[in-house]
């Protein structure tokens, strides 16, 4: 069974840069997509990013070259990154996997909540 | 770029039925895979329907998807419905260059 698990700073300060890890286990991240969503609380969800296990990657255009989604091949995760964070950034963010058979998301991590503020 | 348009709740009581459903501003509902996620408090969000009536295995038959290319809309069904289907629903699709886009999620409440 495949579990994901995020992990980073819970309190990012305005301005600065938000990173958070997806540790993968139960499985390989070769051979697949890899997703970072976000919830802010309350509210609906927001999808952010894919990265390939390769590299390759395609960003939500509205934010704006803020993100960057990579991976580690050798430890088996993959990593976000989201620049330039404001309180508009505060969510619940998500790691899931993508089905490429199923076309869904049918892995997802617990969520850890990010909250920026000074 | 189109949006997917939800109500915002819908209630109904247990044993009834109830459809969710969920509008493509532009673009033709069908022309990408529609998916639906339940999200119970607390929780993250799990498949329903996967490309647009697709049931993932453990997902009761209680649950089944539909498309509307009249109103270009899709539709979420659940029949039957049991206390534990309280939660929120939300919709999900692609635009034409693979970007996810998510409906603004529909609360059910079984009363």
């Amino acid at each position: 069974q495949v579990q994901l698990q995020e992990s980073g700073p819970g309190l990012v300060r305005p301005s600065e840069t938000l990173s958070l890890t997806c540790s993968v286990s139960g499985g390989s991240i070769n051979g697949y997509y890899w997703s970072w969503i976000r919830q802010p609380p309350g509210k609906g969800l927001e999808w952010i990013g894919f990265m390939y296990y390769t590299g390759s990657t395609n960003y939500n255009p509205s934010l704006r070259s803020r993100p960057t989604i990579s991976p580690d091949i050798s430890k088996n995760h993959f990593s976000l990154r989201l620049t330039s964070v404001t309180a508009a950034d505060t969510a619940f963010y998500y790691c899931t996997r993508y089905s490429t058979a199923l076309h869904t998301f049918d892995y997802w991590g617990q969520g850890i909540l990010v909250t920026v503020s000074s | 770029n189109f949006v997917l348009t939800q109500p915002h709740s819908v209630s109904e009581s247990p044993g009834k039925t109830v459809t969710i459903s969920c509008t493509r501003s532009t673009g033709s509902i069908g022309s990408n895979h529609v998916q639906w996620f339940q999200q119970r408090p607390g929780s993250s969000p799990t498949t329903v329907i996967h490309e647009f009536y697709q049931r993932p295995s453990g997902v009761p038959d209680r649950f089944s998807g539909s498309i509307d290319s009249s109103s270009n809309s899709a539709s979420l069904t659940i029949s039957g419905l049991k206390t534990e289907d309280e939660a929120d629903y939300y919709c999900q699709s692609y635009d034409s260059n693979n970007h996810v886009i998510f409906g603004g999620g529909t609360k059910l409440t079984v009363l």
